[in-house]
């Protein structure tokens, strides 16, 4: 049982450039959701999805996609890196979108130059 | 909108000594509240966590946590605190109507020192 595992752990973009951060959980969660955490902000909601098919948006959800076709999986898209969006990306889950504990994963460093 | 703040950034305590970190959220009625604790690197990990019932909750690791309605306070309490404790800590606040959909506290960084 490997809980939420994100990859990769680091990665280097250039401005403009796309790619995705992955996300997956093998404990049957609905739901599931994206963080960012950037120094003295705390953690901030990107998107989130109750089950697969569903998606919405968090706090901060400009130039980031996501889409959930299965329960297992939830990428988080970068269509054009900017500065801005360097930071530590955490994915998190949970068994229902109610009163449950999140899982959080081990996060993603991107550095956007 | 919900906010939560963490009025201290860094706190320091030496090994054995208690801890109380703060904890105040601003949101119209009663939310869910968290503290989650990140070690250097790593993911979160929930410590504690109230949802209704008893205001003062017990967590992971020696810790506890009471909710104050008048206060809009959720202060997270440890009565002897081990170097294995130097972390950072967050607080956070759930909607009734979402629970999942969290907003954190800028988080405090607690230093250990022996």
């Amino acid at each position: 049982n490997a809980g939420v595992t994100q990859t990769p752990k680091f990665q280097v973009l250039k401005t403009g450039q796309s790619m995705t951060l992955q996300c997956a959980q093998d404990m049957n969660h609905e739901y599931m959701s994206w963080y960012r955490q950037d120094p003295g902000m705390g953690l901030r909601l990107i998107h989130y999805s109750v089950g697969a098919g569903i998606t919405d948006q968090g706090e901060v959800p400009n130039g980031y996609n996501v889409s959930r076709s299965t329960t297992e999986d939830f990428p988080l898209r970068l269509l054009s890196a900017a500065p801005s969006q360097t930071s530590v990306y955490f994915c998190a889950s949970s068994l229902l979108a109610g009163a449950y504990e999140q899982y959080f994963g081990p996060g993603t460093r991107l550095t956007v130059t | 909108a919900q906010s939560v703040t963490q009025p201290d950034i860094h706190i320091t305590v030496s090994e054995g000594a208690s801890l109380e970190l703060r904890c105040n959220y601003s949101y119209g009625a009663t939310p869910y509240l968290f503290w989650y604790v990140q070690s250097p690197g790593q993911g979160l990990q929930l410590l504690l966590k109230y949802f209704s019932g008893d205001t003062l909750v017990q967590g992971i690791k020696g810790f506890e946590a009471e909710f104050k309605r008048s206060q809009s306070s959720f202060n997270l309490r440890k009565p002897s605190v081990h170097w294995s404790d130097a972390a950072e800590y967050f607080c956070a606040v759930g909607p009734m109507e979402y629970g999942n959909k969290l907003v954190f506290g800028a988080g405090t960084i607690l230093r250990v020192k022996s």
